[in-house]
């Protein structure tokens, strides 16, 4: 449970500016993803990972950026083109690929000034 | 297309009775279902999968192909069971695919 962790729990956006969302886990999980929740809509997921040095883009990656240059790290950037980024984002990662049970991190709340 | 319906955003429910929180799913073949819950201040966590077949803090849930449907039940609620539960598909490509949510509300 603790081993995937967040940070920061809160995240101010000054308009134009870009953000990076933190997320680490020491769980020697193969696979990562970054979902967003919003009010009345779930999560949507955003971009996963696979494998080091590959992502894909999920459902709703239109303003958002990636990395994972390392198999414990992977980091989500918020663009200033993603135009409503107010949410709370949701960090998860599975052993062995996307077939396995994903565990989630605590969150980072992103918002707006 | 694949997807989950939550067709109740709220449920309120007295403690000791029982509740049911509705999830309906679109997917052509053998669905892989779940449910995950996230209590207040914790993070969201898989309660269970429709594949175990098991009863996770007294919580089931019962695929019904012929309904489309895997509704979680639980014939005595608690207040501990006061959470957001959210009903996901696991897609042809891996990816989850949640419903809206449902947050239930267990009143003494």
């Amino acid at each position: 449970d603790g081993g995937i962790t967040q940070s920061p729990k809160y995240l101010f956006r000054k308009e134009g500016q870009n953000v990076t969302l933190s997320c680490e886990q020491n769980l020697n999980h193969d696979a990562m993803y970054w979902y967003r929740q919003d009010p009345g809509q779930g999560l949507r997921l955003i971009y996963y990972s696979q494998i080091v040095n590959d992502f894909q883009k999920g459902d709703i990656a239109e303003g958002y950026s990636v990395s994972r240059e390392k198999k414990e790290s992977f980091p989500l950037t918020v663009t200033s083109a993603q135009k409503n980024p107010t949410a709370f984002y949701l960090c998860a990662s599975s052993i062995n690929g996307m077939k396995e049970t994903q565990y989630f991190g605590p969150g980072t709340r992103l918002l707006v000034l | 297309a694949q997807r989950v319906t939550q067709p109740e955003k709220l449920l309120s429910v007295f403690k000791g009775a029982p509740v049911e929180l509705k999830c309906n799913y679109s997917y052509s073949g053998s669905p892989e279902l779940f449910w995950y819950v996230q209590y207040s201040r914790q993070r969201l966590q898989l309660l269970l999968r429709h594949i175990s077949r098991e009863s996770i803090k007294g919580f089931t849930a019962d695929l019904n192909k012929g309904e489309t449907s895997f509704h979680l039940k639980k014939p005595f609620a608690q207040e501990e069971d006061s959470a957001m539960y959210y009903c996901a598909l696991k897609k042809r490509d891996y990816k989850l695919s949640f419903g809206a949510g449902t947050t239930v509300t267990v009143r003494a």
